[in-house]
């Protein structure tokens, strides 16, 4: 039973350009979290999916979009990457009615140059 | 969301005991309490989740005194390969069903031989 998975796992972008990230949830799950964790700090919050919609978002601006597929798999659009962008970026999935905890994958790793 | 206050860093040897403790003071009554343990370049790996009382599983015990204003995770014997970021978290389903994680900053444990 494959777990989440990311993809790529890394990638080198510049300023001004724009990135699309991957991510398949866990078998048996249908909601998925992304969060963006620069070097040395915990993971931050950027939004949630569940049934195709933005559910929840955290403190990130509109350059920070995200896509919900029937399927379940989501990605993460970030549009006019900055140098702050730099970071990995995490994807989480879990059961809408499940207690049970978020599962995470491995991460995209972006580099900003 | 309930903040958590955990320490920065902790050291251990092989073999000993780690007992890392974090505080939550405005934990809600529906809130739960997780950790999470993250290696370099690795997502978060969940490790134990409880409410009330004392939780154990293969690989930690957590124990949450009656007030639920703190817990304390423990790790039996570790070892070399339990070097890595913990985290503490308190969280509920926000009421629908979907949960946002907040990470502070973590603590670094570090095992010597």
């Amino acid at each position: 039973d494959a777990g989440v998975t990311q993809s790529p796992t890394h990638l080198i972008k510049t300023r001004g350009q724009q990135v699309t990230l991957r991510c398949s949830p866990k078998s048996g799950h249908d909601t998925v979290s992304w969060y963006q964790q620069a070097l040395g700090q915990g993971p931050q919050f950027i939004f949630q999916y569940y049934e195709e919609e933005e559910r929840q978002r955290g403190n990130f601006p509109d350059r920070f979009s995200g896509h919900q597929f029937p399927n379940y798999s989501s990605e993460l659009n970030v549009n006019a990457l900055l140098l702050g962008d730099s970071a990995l970026y995490l994807c989480a999935s879990s059961s809408r009615w499940s207690n049970q905890p978020q599962h995470f994958g491995d991460g995209t790793r972006l580099s900003i140059l | 969301l309930a903040k958590t206050t955990q320490p920065i860093s902790m050291d251990s040897y092989e073999g000993q005991e780690v007992n890392i403790t974090c505080s939550h003071n405005n934990i809600a009554t529906n809130d739960y309490i997780t950790w999470y343990q993250q290696f370099p370049s690795q997502g978060p790996r969940f490790i134990i989740q409880g409410y009330k009382t004392k939780v154990t599983n293969e690989v930690a015990s957590l124990f949450i005194p009656a007030d639920r204003k703190s817990s304390t995770l423990s790790l039996p014997r570790v070892s070399l390969s339990d070097t890595a970021v913990y985290y503490c978290l308190v969280g509920d389903k926000q009421g629908t069903g979907f949960q946002k994680l907040v990470f502070g900053t973590g603590t670094r444990l570090l095992v010597s031989p």
